[in-house]
């Protein structure tokens, strides 16, 4: 049963447009919520996260929504660029859990020059 | 039907003790990966192996040693286990290259004593 999803695995983006990965979760106890990104032959690398005390955080180009009660997240990337192009992965856990992660399977993101 | 699953979900042992864990996948990929997760956020690819050959070492300590009987399975046996290596273990799978999205275990908490 995936607690975390990410339905859609691929997505292709222009240039300097805006690029949006969607996430959701069904376990209401998840707290921490992660993005990864991920290159070919790389492990997944800590890219933005988000507490559920926010519904909103900024890193530079990256943003990441949280919408509790729809029990989603979404990661916008602007303006998107061609070195974006990679896997995401969304992840969260239960802080009383010890920040064990739970993965979702992944977007493929494309940014077409 | 779980997709990847990894026994045992939580192992306390003491420092020196050699132990196993087990990962298997029914969504017959083809690679599967250990991952090392040693803080709230870092992870860590340590070993990847496709179709049973080992394509990813990362630089882990000769003491982790991943066995794949057949594409199904990637267990990850530890010998002489130090403090240092307590974490949380993911196994994942990927249908073909590392370029595809993965699908996660559950996660093998590892607690040395």
């Amino acid at each position: 049963d995936q607690q975390v999803k990410q339905n859609s695995p691929s997505l292709s983006v222009q240039e300097g447009r805006i690029s949006i990965l969607n996430c959701d979760y069904t376990n209401s106890m998840f707290d921490y919520f992660l993005w990864y990104k991920k290159y070919p032959a790389e492990g997944p690398t800590f890219l933005i996260s988000i507490s559920s005390i926010k519904d909103k955080n900024e890193d530079g180009r990256f943003t990441v929504f949280l919408n509790k009660s729809a029990k989603h997240l979404s990661l916008h990337i602007v303006p998107s660029q061609p070195g974006d192009s990679a896997v995401y992965f969304c992840a969260a856990s239960v802080a009383s859990s010890g920040d064990k992660l739970t993965f979702g399977t992944g977007t493929r993101l494309a940014v077409r020059p | 039907d779980t997709a990847v699953s990894q026994t045992p979900k939580y192992l306390v042992t003491q420092m020196g003790n050699d132990k196993s864990i087990k990962c298997e996948q029914n969504l017959g990929h083809d690679t599967m990966y250990w991952y090392k997760q040693d803080s709230k956020k870092f992870l860590k690819i340590m070993f990847s192996y496709n179709n049973k050959e080992l394509i990813i070492n990362e630089t882990v300590p000769n003491r982790f040693s991943p066995k794949s009987p057949d594409k199904a399975h990637l267990n990850l046996h530890i010998n002489s286990l130090e403090l240092g290596d307590s974490a949380v273990y993911f196994c994942a799978s990927s249908p073909g290259t590392t370029e595809e999205t993965q699908y996660f275990g559950p996660g093998t908490r590892l607690l040395v004593l």
